[in-house]
């Protein structure tokens, strides 16, 4: 059966600092990956998505960044951490062609806390 | 661009309500759609789905949602809710490679 691992769980960071957190799926092959940022009041806020290895759409203009180095693996990256992007951030995948397109499968979640 | 609306963000219902949440999008091609729901402290679950077919799709606990095409609609619906039903409610679309969620509504229900 498939899986997806998100980590870390939680984590505080200074503003300025790097961040990554990282996402990995077990159990498919060609997923197509997501990032979104959950905020209360404002549901799902799709950060980033892509349909293969280092291919990455960026729907939210800001200091964060995405990669893709492996098919199962999704990174979220920031260079310089901002207040703003603390907040709750869900890793997903969902099938690519045929049925189940655009079901989601969560991960558990990162809650990022910037100081 | 693609977008989902969600037009009640916060409902208050008793126990026994009739229940409809609404929710439109805006997107020209063939859709996929989506209701989540999130109990409190818990993790976002898979509602029901609309791929194809009947557009009155019937999913967990109850619940069933009527997808009309000529509203860009997919609108939520519950014939007697439970106090369990307390939650957030998200609609969301598959609108190419993308899936596009709603800013939620929150049901409340009284006992």
């Amino acid at each position: 059966s498939q899986t997806i691992h998100q980590w870390p769980a939680t984590l505080v960071q200074p503003v300025g600092s790097p961040l990554s957190l990282e996402c990995t799926v077990e159990g498919t092959s060609n997923p197509n990956l997501y990032w979104y940022r959950q905020a209360a009041g404002r549901g799902l806020q799709l950060l980033f998505y892509s349909v293969g290895i280092g291919q990455i759409s960026s729907e939210v203009p800001q200091n964060l960044s995405a990669s893709r180095p492996q098919d199962r693996q999704f990174i979220l990256s920031s260079k310089k951490l901002l207040l703003s992007d603390s907040g709750f951030y869900l890793c997903a995948w969902s099938v690519r062609w045929g049925v189940g397109t655009g079901e989601l499968f969560f991960g558990e979640g990162s809650r990022l806390t910037v100081l | 661009a693609q977008s989902v609306s969600q037009h009640n963000h916060h409902v208050i219902l008793s126990e026994a309500a009739s229940l409809e949440l609404g929710c439109n999008y805006s997107y020209g091609g063939t859709v996929n759609l989506f209701w989540y729901v999130q109990y409190p402290g818990q993790h976002l679950q898979l509602l029901l789905k609309y791929f194809s077919g009947d557009p009155l799709v019937k999913g967990i606990k109850g619940f069933e949602a009527e997808f009309i095409k000529s509203k860009f609609s997919f609108n939520l619906r519950k014939p007697s809710v439970q106090w369990s039903d307390t939650a957030e409610y998200f609609c969301a679309v598959n609108a190419g490679d993308k899936i596009i969620f709603g800013k939620g509504t929150r049901l409340h229900i009284l006992p």
